[in-house]
């Protein structure tokens, strides 16, 4: 299947600092990407999603101006957590997906995640 | 109301045993159904697409019942790997954007003991 990347796989900083996570299909052109944050013992929930070369759609609840993400290529997208406060401590997973290889079916392949530990 | 129901669990059942996970969905113009596995600390990996006509893969079975909003996963002779939460997932297509999403439930998990 195809392979997602993120980087870096943990972090942890102070509050108040900004912390970038980089997403990146590997083997495959990603036109969409979808950022998630999963708090302990809860579900994967949607922060949002974006198209190469276009804003990103934020879901509700979801601060646009705290998590700026930028899909500037086809093979990669950034999520920036501004000025990061404990509250923000989270495992932030990204998928993406190849909309003409996988035409017609909703096939989303998953990076295997960034927790953040904010202090 | 959740848009993705699921039992927490922990199902603790001995090796060999058969266990059944049920899940609800809310939204009844939902497209498309999924069962994925996530292991501690770890991405959820899919497990397997869930039809009307119900579908089968090795020991596992996925049905769905869009009447009921209903989706259930049977697992056979449960292995010690089979430990793991089992997230049920809802793909719904957005209104205001025409794209689609996955909604995920919180996860049912379970554990398989020698």
């Amino acid at each position: 299947g195809a392979v997602v990347s993120q980087h870096p796989s943990w972090v942890i900083c102070k509050s108040g600092t900004s912390v970038k996570i980089e997403c990146r299909s590997l083997d495959f052109q990603a036109t969409t990407m979808f950022w998630y944050r999963q708090f302990p013992k809860q579900s994967l929930m949607l922060m949002a999603t974006s198209n190469e070369g276009s804003k990103a759609t934020y879901e509700q609840g979801v601060e646009k101006d705290k998590f700026l993400i930028n899909h500037a290529s086809l093979t990669l997208s950034t999520l920036t957590v501004t000025s990061a406060h404990p509250e923000d401590s989270s495992f932030y997973i990204c998928s993406a997906r190849d909309h003409f290889r996988d035409r017609g079916r909703e096939t989303q392949y998953f990076g295997p995640g960034t927790r953040l530990l904010v202090l | 109301r959740k848009e993705v129901e699921q039992d927490p669990g922990p199902f603790n059942v001995p090796e060999g045993a058969t266990v059944a996970f049920n899940c609800t969905y809310s939204n009844s113009a939902s497209q498309s159904f999924f069962w994925y596995r996530q292991d501690c600390r770890k991405e959820p990996k899919l497990l397997m697409s869930v039809y009307s006509s119900g579908n089968e893969d090795g020991r596992f079975t996925a049905q769905l019942n869009r009447a009921s909003q209903y989706i259930s996963l049977l697992i056979r002779d449960s292995k010690l790997s089979d430990s793991a939460t089992y997230l049920c997932v809802v793909n719904d297509l957005r209104g205001d954007t025409g794209f689609q999403k996955l909604v995920f439930g919180t996860g049912t998990r379970l554990l398989v003991s020698p």
